[in-house]
């Protein structure tokens, strides 16, 4: 199984804040990474596919890099409704697998 | 608008059994690909299984594998995860997601919990 890594697993962070979330698979994905936001109670959101393609609805502070190994979720400037848990997923190969989440607090 | 509701959560006893169904709505529900993702209370996330859209191919995590079912009924636009042999380290909210060409979910419904306890 593929195994997921992402860091911090915590972060606390003010509004207009910038953010990155790095996520490591143990092989190579190539592409095939997603991330989501979960908010308390709530169902995930897809905000970035493939890596760096934003879904549609996404604001555009969210943002997407890396392939192969090495991920990250960027946020350029943090607004009061992105304060959530994120969490990276890999679909190059089933089982998918996700990270283990960082939650992202208000400082 | 695309809608995904699940149903059929509830209480059950250690090694029962418990069918989930989700109803979708507002999309083509024959021409997706369709999973089951869960979260066990204050735990990430874990992918279930997965059901190719004609229902020819299912794929589930190894820890279901031989105790949970996924099937689909097109017709009726609907999913369901049949669950027996329910373990304590089963209970979570089980989530229907709508699996997108390359792997990604990006419709969810709001969950179904299974609780598992005597």
């Amino acid at each position: 199984d593929i195994q997921m890594t992402q860091s911090p697993s915590s972060l606390s962070a003010s509004v207009k804040d910038r953010v990155t979330i790095t996520c490591r698979a143990s092989q190579s994905i190539s592409s095939y990474l997603n991330w989501y936001q979960q908010k308390p109670g709530k169902a995930p959101k897809l905000l970035i596919y493939a890596a760096s393609s934003l879904q549609s609805g996404v604001p555009s502070r969210f943002g997407g890099s890396g392939s192969g190994t090495d991920f990250t979720l960027t946020i350029s400037s943090l607004q009061p409704e992105d304060f959530a848990t994120y969490y990276c997923q890999q679909s190059y190969s089933t089982p998918y697998t996700f990270g283990q989440g960082t939650k992202l607090e208000i400082k | 608008e695309v809608q995904l509701v699940e149903s059929g959560g509830g209480l059950v006893q250690p090694g029962g059994s418990l069918r989930l169904s989700c109803a979708a709505s507002g999309f083509t529900f024959s021409g997706f690909w369709m999973s089951w993702v869960r979260q066990a209370p204050g735990r990430g996330l874990e992918w279930v299984a997965n059901i190719k859209d004609d229902g020819s191919e299912k794929y589930y995590v190894d820890s279901v594998k031989g105790r949970f079912t996924i099937s689909r009924d097109n017709a009726k636009n609907s999913l369901y995860l049949q669950m027996n042999s329910l373990r304590a380290e089963d209970t979570a909210v089980y989530y229907c997601a709508r699996r997108r060409g390359g792997g990604s979910w990006d419709y969810w419904g709001q969950g179904t919990l299974v609780t598992v306890s005597s």
